[in-house]
């Protein structure tokens, strides 16, 4: 089945303490990206991958990072996470081409106190 | 990118036709059309984009008026299933390396609860 999977689906840490939701594509696309969700904000791109080795920010970028080392997987990085990060955070790909079809993952809830 | 101006929430009688419009009165030229829906706390689902034509898929049909300004998203018999949230959103991205092209913009959609 084509997916998008995260990892964990739930996360409550504490300020300070890295921490590392994985994402994972199995439909060989190349563009990988990154959103976190909060009420009343509506979606917001944090990092982008156009392919292997290749990432760019997006609009919210400060506090994460994230890395492109194989095509399936977009990891998403907190050096020190703080409660302004908690939110629901999305992975999604799409295909080369295919520029308004994207393909989210489940989501990961992450509460940082 | 053109906004989008959407109702908050909306109604629909399961079996009927729910009708979701969008205002979208700055669109340029080559700027698409595009419905997403998310379903509570689920990743947001492609569901149909369009230019100019009408377009019809396997989940719904999009009617976009003749000057493009605004569109409605029509889901032809609703069922409890289709109660979310739904984006509509316009985007253009001159190629594929355009910075951000991976980005839609996501706003607060219209919540429709589909009622028994």
């Amino acid at each position: 089945e084509a997916q998008v999977t995260q990892n964990p689906r739930y996360l409550i840490t504490v300020t300070g303490k890295k921490l590392t939701v994985t994402c994972s594509q199995n439909m060989n696309h190349e563009y990988m990206s990154w959103y976190r969700q909060d009420p009343g904000l509506g979606l917001r791109q944090i990092y982008y991958s156009m392919n292997v080795e290749v990432t760019d920010k997006g609009d919210v970028p400060e506090g994460y990072k994230v890395s492109r080392k194989e095509k399936r997987n977009f990891p998403l990085i907190l050096e020190s996470p703080s409660p302004n990060q908690t939110s629901l955070y999305f992975c999604a790909s799409r295909p080369r081409g295919a520029l308004y079809e994207q393909y989210f993952g489940p989501g990961t809830r992450l509460t940082v106190t | 990118d053109a906004k989008t101006t959407q109702p908050t929430s909306m109604d629909c009688a399961e079996g009927r036709a729910a009708n979701l419009p969008c205002n979208h009165s700055t669109i340029s030229g080559n700027e698409y059309v595009y419905w997403y829906r998310q379903i509570h706390s689920q990743g947001p689902q492609y569901i149909i984009h369009g230019l100019k034509n009408n377009e019809t898929n396997e989940m719904a049909s999009l009617i976009i008026t003749e000057d493009r300004k605004s569109s409605t998203l029509i889901l032809p018999h609703a069922t409890l299933r289709d109660t979310a949230v739904y984006y509509c959103i316009v985007y253009f991205a001159l190629n594929e390396y355009q910075t951000g092209a991976n980005n839609l913009f996501f706003g607060t959609g219209t919540r429709l609860t589909v009622i028994p």
